[in-house]
């Protein structure tokens, strides 16, 4: 079964780092770009960044260029997500998902979204 | 504010056929392929529609997209009460160099 599996939910306070992370199984990891989706509490879908475990080629939003680091491990077919300093409005739910092979850009397999909240 | 459109609510009855419009700019649905999702209360979101009119396979033919120019629609048609959900419409944008997407429609069945 293909799915992506990511990881569990976060409460940081505000200044802290996180790394989360959207591992992928039953497909060839490597040949499908992986982005990441940001949705926060009662909002819509917003594209973050895509990255590439091939070749760890990385596109980002210009809304998140800066604020975020998105980074793979291939070896164990891991793609992550990244703040170096969280602030209050990072709370939100993300979901990696699999761009699917073509020019369409669109995601056919989600991960079942990591919570991610900030709060002193 | 979203750079493509979609109307905030729509409703139908079971059975019904109900279409949801997306609109945006020679920058994105003008210019690439339209992709449907809809996201069931609580769960992440599913592709219905991508190609602007390809069914990922699973997908009940019920469903159904089309584009013309800078605007896109998808069709849900014999409505069912599970059919209850957020859509959203997304579109690479060449000027932003990435996806966009639409702001949502809540869809109610009555």
């Amino acid at each position: 079964e293909v799915q992506l599996v990511q990881s569990g939910a976060e409460v940081k306070k505000p200044g802290e780092s996180l790394k989360i992370s959207c591992k992928g199984s039953g497909y060839t990891f490597t040949n499908y770009w992986i982005g990441w989706v940001r949705q926060m509490p009662g909002k819509g879908l917003e594209w973050m960044g895509i990255i590439y475990p091939g070749d760890s080629d990385t596109r980002y939003s210009p809304s998140f260029q800066g604020q975020v680091t998105i980074s793979t491990d291939k070896s164990i077919s891991i793609a992550y997500l990244q703040w170096a300093s969280l602030k209050a409005s990072d709370t939100a739910m993300y979901y990696c998902a699999r761009q699917i092979v073509g020019a369409s850009h669109g995601f056919d397999i989600w991960g079942q979204g990591t919570m991610v909240t900030v709060s002193s | 504010q979203s750079v493509l459109t979609l109307p905030p609510s729509t409703s139908g009855t079971p059975g019904q056929r109900v279409t949801i419009s997306c609109s945006g700019s020679s920058s994105n649905i003008g210019s690439s392929a339209v992709n449907w999702y809809r996201q069931l209360p609580g769960t992440a979101p599913k592709l219905l529609i991508y190609g602007n009119n390809q069914r990922p396979s699973g997908v009940p033919d019920r469903f159904s997209g089309s584009k013309s120019g800078t605007s896109a629609s998808l069709a849900i048609s014999g409505l069912q009460s599970e059919d209850e959900a957020d859509y959203y419409c997304a579109a690479w944008d060449d000027s932003l160099n990435g996806v966009v997407f639409g702001g949502g429609t809540k869809l109610t069945v009555l």
